[in-house]
């Protein structure tokens, strides 16, 4: 089975500008979740989608957003880049959801603002 | 709150044996997970502790103690490929998502 994948990698930016990162869960897996890892606060949570649905919401301003389509790809926008958006962004994916299974990182896009 | 502490750095020597300790305070609890990350890579699942005592999976083993909040991840025969940051992540209850520790970035020295 592929694994999960993440478009693009890289990505360099301009504070103000905004950026989309995609998704692709294991097959058959239809929770997706989003994180942030930055150096100084680790892995923290941004959001879960399943079944096109959000069902979870870390503590992240409105900025950032995410959706999900109905082959469980999903995606996830930043706007009005900042340079503290800079960070690599990974996504996992499972089952039903992270809350029952363990979940599968992506490889991530590494994201730079400048 | 949610609070999951690990020591930031920890050195070893290729064949001797390591220690990684997690100490966690959060809301729900439904197992804790171990993950290993590489540099530059996506973190890879190690181990799961749902119920007290220790798990073992070949040079790896976990152990978890409730009652304490306190899990730790012992790594045997240490190789250099073993040199990578170690996750520990709470899973809370039904509806909660993944919390994670700040990592335990290991050197392993030759």
């Amino acid at each position: 089975k592929a694994g999960v994948t993440q478009t693009p990698r890289y990505l360099i930016k301009t504070r103000g500008q905004q950026v989309t990162l995609s998704c692709s869960p294991i097959s058959g897996h239809r929770s997706v979740s989003w994180y942030q890892q930055t150096p100084g606060q680790g892995l923290q949570f941004l959001f879960e989608y399943f079944s096109e649905t959000q069902r979870n919401k870390g503590n992240f301003p409105g900025r950032f957003s995410g959706r999900q389509f109905s082959n469980s790809r999903s995606e996830m926008n930043v706007s009005t880049l900042e340079l503290g958006d800079s960070a690599l962004y990974l996504c996992a994916s499972s089952l039903s959801g992270p809350s029952q299974e363990t979940q599968y990182f992506g490889p991530g896009t590494r994201l730079l603002v400048l | 709150g949610q609070n999951i502490d690990q020591p930031t750095e920890m050195t070893a020597t290729e064949g001797a044996i390591v220690q990684i300790n997690c100490t966690y305070q959060t809301s729900g609890f439904n197992g804790l997970f171990w993950y290993q990350q590489h540099a530059g890579e996506a973190p890879t699942f190690l181990s799961y502790n749902v119920l007290d005592g220790l798990e073992e999976k070949g040079r790896f083993s976990s152990f978890l103690s409730r009652s304490k909040g306190y899990s730790y991840l012992l790594l045997k025969e240490l190789q250099m490929k073993d040199s990578a940051s170690y996750l520990c992540a709470v899973r809370g209850n039904y509806g909660q998502n993944f919390v994670f520790g700040p990592g335990t970035r290991l050197s392993v020295l030759p």
